[in-house]
């Protein structure tokens, strides 16, 4: 069982657009959501992360809004560029060191 | 953001050898580290938790004879590959986790058993 859902599997954006990835879950018990950045060859960097009570939080051109009661959260990356392609994993931390992983994004942004 | 330096970066070996991965966090102490492997454009599968000083708790499927993982200081954990054959080739992802809450990994080591 997926107890995090991504979507969408890729996405391709315009340079300066709009980058939107999607996650949702299940289990209210969880109480920490980061965002991970995976370039190719690569291990994935902590983002930006979130706890259930606050609905939004930016950093920079990334912000992460969470809707607790609808169980979702999406990472929007502003102004996207180049240098943003990359596939980014939501994820949702369970009792203290348990953490379950999205499926991924690929996203490629054009010039 | 803490880092966590994993060695090598790649490694080839011949089918039969094994092969240690080291997994440092350099500026944090880690009672908590994670293996996983990753396939080709596919999500982080875990392998196992290994918590310092005591054995490593491992996936459902995972082999605990051919993946032997070792975590004796607060700062490094090491997995080895044992009796290495093909299959065993990919992505190995090594993570570290900082006060209980962020998770960081390292840059990953690519196995390719010949």
């Amino acid at each position: 069982q997926q107890q995090v859902k991504q979507s969408p599997q890729s996405l391709i954006v315009q340079k300066g657009g709009i980058s939107i990835i999607n996650c949702a879950y299940e289990n209210t018990a969880f109480d920490y959501f980061p965002w991970y950045q995976q370039f190719p060859g690569k291990g994935p960097a902590l983002l930006i992360a979130i706890r259930p009570d606050v609905s939004e939080k930016k950093e920079g051109r990334f912000t992460i809004s969470f809707n607790k009661s609808a169980k979702q959260f999406s990472l929007h990356i502003m102004d996207s560029q180049p240098g943003d392609s990359a596939t980014y994993f939501c994820a949702a931390r369970y009792t203290g060191n348990q953490f379950y992983f999205g499926t991924g994004t690929s996203l490629t942004v054009i010039p | 953001g803490a880092v966590v330096s994993q060695h090598p970066s790649w490694v080839i070996c011949k089918s039969g050898t094994s092969v240690k991965i080291e997994c440092r966090s350099l500026d944090f102490q880690a009672t908590t580290m994670f293996w996983y492997r990753q396939f080709p454009k596919q999500s982080l599968m875990l392998m196992a938790t290994s918590n310092e000083g005591s054995k490593a708790t491992y996936e459902q499927g995972v082999e605990k004879d051919k993946f032997l993982i070792n975590h004796a200081s607060l700062t490094l954990s090491t997995l080895t590959v044992t009796s290495a054959h093909p299959e065993d080739s990919s992505f190995y992802i090594c993570s570290a986790l900082e006060f209980g809450e962020k998770l960081f990994f390292g840059s990953g080591t690519q196995l390719s058993v010949l």
